[in-house]
């Protein structure tokens, strides 16, 4: 079937550092791949996606790749801020419309 | 422009009461969808509408649960005889065509829905 695999968290961090939140895939076919984020007391907004093997997805920093080999979809940003304490969600869409997602990564960054 | 809204924000009800949940999706959207986010089953998809179509229903998880949408606009969420597992927070997406699977799903706030 169709599942999404992301690292447990909660992860903590201090303002600066680097992070990464892993994720893997199953999927049949070729999925759409897409990362979410909560912020707390917000509702849930894409924060990037890739629809393609080897596309590389960004927005405000972060990044992830669609690497097929590996079935991997890892999030990462160079130097992480405190705005950026959230519930991050990797999610597919396994070639239909329904996204799949994670169970979800709480992130805390301490200034 | 304005996003997703969905009504209520909150709701409380008894076990076995039945309630309607709407969601009104961003103007022009033709897909329409409803998640469920809770503790122990994270996200999970309920229901998709293409138009005012259902062609993949496959996530409602009883008969007590059905959904409609018209007008290719408004759609209502509907649990008959609620039950405590029920408890959840609802929520709804619109994307701009909802095919290929790449389009971006835009989410509303949710509703929170708790069965005493």
């Amino acid at each position: 079937g169709n599942s999404v695999t992301q690292m447990e968290g909660p992860v903590t961090l201090s303002e600066e550092a680097f992070l990464t939140i892993n994720c893997t895939y199953t999927a049949t076919g070729y999925p759409s791949l897409f990362w979410y984020v909560q912020y707390p007391g917000e509702g849930l907004q894409l924060l990037l996606k890739a629809t393609k093997a080897d596309d590389k997805g960004s927005n405000k920093g972060f990044e992830a790749t669609y690497r097929k080999e590996t079935t991997s979809f890892h999030l990462e940003k160079g130097s992480v801020q405190v705005s950026d304490s959230a519930v991050y969600f990797c999610a597919l869409t396994p070639g239909s419309e329904k996204l799949v997602f994670g169970k979800g990564t709480k992130l805390t960054v301490n200034p | 422009g304005a996003g997703v809204s969905q009504s209520p924000s909150n709701k409380v009800t008894e076990k076995g009461k039945d309630v309607e949940l709407r969601c009104d999706p961003i103007s022009g959207h033709t897909a329409l969808y409803w998640y469920r986010q809770s503790l122990g089953q994270g996200l999970e998809f309920l229901i998709y509408f293409q138009g005012n179509s259902a062609p993949d229903k496959s996530g409602l998880p009883s008969d007590r649960f059905s959904a409609e949408r018209t007008g290719g606009s408004v759609s209502t969420l509907t649990i008959q005889r609620t039950q405590q597992e029920d408890s959840a927070v609802y929520l709804c997406a619109s994307s701009r065509k909802g095919t290929g699977g790449t389009d971006t799903q835009y989410f509303g706030p949710g509703t929170r829905l708790t069965v005493l």
